[in-house]
């Protein structure tokens, strides 16, 4: 069974470009979660979608955006990139949305760097 | 809200030798708690969970975390660490019987030196 696939790997902008990032989860699972990685700042919570609703978002700008596909695939968008906005980027995905017996199963990571 | 304290940020110690990773929480209802671990450029596995029940959980590689509810508290333990062990370990929280969103610490880094 293949794992959570993040797209790009690497990616580097340089400060007000928009940066797009991919997640598709495990084969099933419907709830998708993005963190965000800062040195120092651990994981903070971007955004959570289910079964194609945006269902929470973390304490950040509306610039950070995105979008829960059909096939419950989903894209992180930053728009108008700051260099602080360089971390690595994490996407998980879990079978469903109750906490405790659906394990978030996470991918490698997106990290972004913005010049 | 929950929130969650991870005293040290980084944690070195020799092989063989035994470790304790801390972790505080806070949260006003009853909680899940997780532990992770993040090795060098990948993404982060789960390491164990506490739901319900025996409040010492423990890991097929040999860590175990102890549940005290008096003290908040959530610490990793291994009585004996590897080189391998070397990684980023992050401690995570969720309120129980709620939705799936985990609010994780800082993050402990863990250098085993031989």
């Amino acid at each position: 069974e293949a794992g959570v696939t993040q797209s790009p790997t690497h990616l580097i902008k340089t400060r007000g470009q928009q940066a797009t990032l991919r997640c598709s989860p495990i084969s099933g699972h419907t709830s998708v979660y993005w963190y965000q990685q800062a040195l120092g700042l651990g994981l903070q919570f971007l955004l959570w979608y289910d079964e194609g609703e945006e269902r929470n978002r973390g304490n950040f700008p509306p610039r950070f955006s995105g979008r829960q596909f059909p096939n419950y695939s989903s894209e992180l968008n930053v728009n108008a990139l700051e260099l602080e906005d360089s971390a690595l980027y994490l996407c998980a995905s879990s079978l469903g949305n109750r906490a405790g017996a659906n394990v978030l199963t996470f991918g490698a990571g997106s990290r972004l760097t913005v010049l | 809200a929950q929130s969650v304290t991870q005293l040290d940020s980084q944690v070195p110690v020799f092989e063989e030798a035994p470790v304790e990773l801390r972790c505080n929480y806070s949260s006003s209802v009853s909680v899940y708690l997780f532990w992770y671990v993040q090795y060098p450029n990948q993404g982060l596995q789960l390491l164990l969970k506490y739901l319900s029940g025996s409040t010492l959980v423990k890991s097929i590689n040999g860590f175990e975390a102890e549940f005290n509810k008096s003290q908040t508290s959530f610490h990793l333990r291994k009585p004996s660490v590897h080189i391998s062990d070397t990684a980023e370990y992050f401690c995570a929280v969720t309120r129980s019987g709620g939705y799936n969103k985990l609010i994780f610490g800082a993050g402990t880094r863990l250098a085993v030196h031989p």
